[in-house]
């Protein structure tokens, strides 16, 4: 079975250009977040989607939306890049919103670098 | 808001016993995960702990305290495969909403 897949693997923009990053989340997932991580932190939170809507938002500015198609597919965009834009975009996914089994699924990200 | 910390590194012997610790301060909780993610890879999933005490799994063990806001992961019979850096964090409201710490790097040594 295929785990969360992501695409681009690696991209480099520049600043103040848009980027659009796609996630699909494993067969039978129904719930897709997005969590950006800086080199030498944590990942964090920008956005939960369960069944196409909105469930969480991160503390992330209006430059960052997302959407969840009805495949349960996943897209990020970041309009307006800024140099602290560049970091891996990592996607998850689980199986509900209220899935009581913790576990998060991750794919290997998108590491975006703004130059 | 939520607070996480958690040792910026540590190094272990290979066969030894490590301990590494996470406190939080969060102003909800559901549950506490622990990540493991090697250099340039995706967090993979260790454990998950909702009540006080203590979850086994294999050389893995994992902690809670909710009243002590504390969590420790537990590493048994260490490998050189183990080192890489573990994510502790807070489960929010939803199943893909957490709050990550900025992870401790395990160094494992011959």
């Amino acid at each position: 079975d295929a785990g969360v897949t992501q695409s681009p693997t690696h991209l480099i923009k520049t600043r103040g250009q848009q980027v659009t990053l796609r996630c699909s989340p494993i067969s039978g997932h129904k719930s897709v977040s997005w969590y950006q991580q800086v080199l030498g932190q944590g990942p964090q939170f920008i956005f939960q989607y369960y069944e196409k809507e909105e469930r969480g938002r991160g503390n992330f500015p209006d430059r960052f939306s997302a959407r969840q198609f009805p495949n349960y597919s996943s897209e990020l965009n970041v309009n307006a890049l800024l140099l602290g834009d560049s970091a891996l975009y990592l996607c998850a996914s689980s199986l509900s919103w209220a899935d009581n089994t913790g576990e998060l699924f991750f794919g290997e990200g998108s590491r975006l670098t703004v130059l | 808001g939520q607070n996480i910390d958690q040792p910026t590194e540590m190094t272990a012997t290979e066969g030894a016993i490590v301990q590494i610790n996470c406190t939080y301060q969060t102003s909800g909780f559901n549950g506490l995960f622990w990540y493991q993610q090697h250099a340039g890879e995706a967090p993979t999933f260790l454990s998950y702990n909702v009540l006080d005490g203590l979850e086994e799994k294999g050389r893995f063990s994992s902690f809670l305290s909710r009243s002590k806001g504390y969590s420790y992961l537990l590493l048994k019979e260490l490998q050189m495969k183990d080192s890489a850096s573990y994510l502790c964090a807070v489960r929010g409201l939803g199943a893909g909403k957490s709050t990550f710490g900025d992870g401790t790097t395990l160094t494992v040594k011959p």
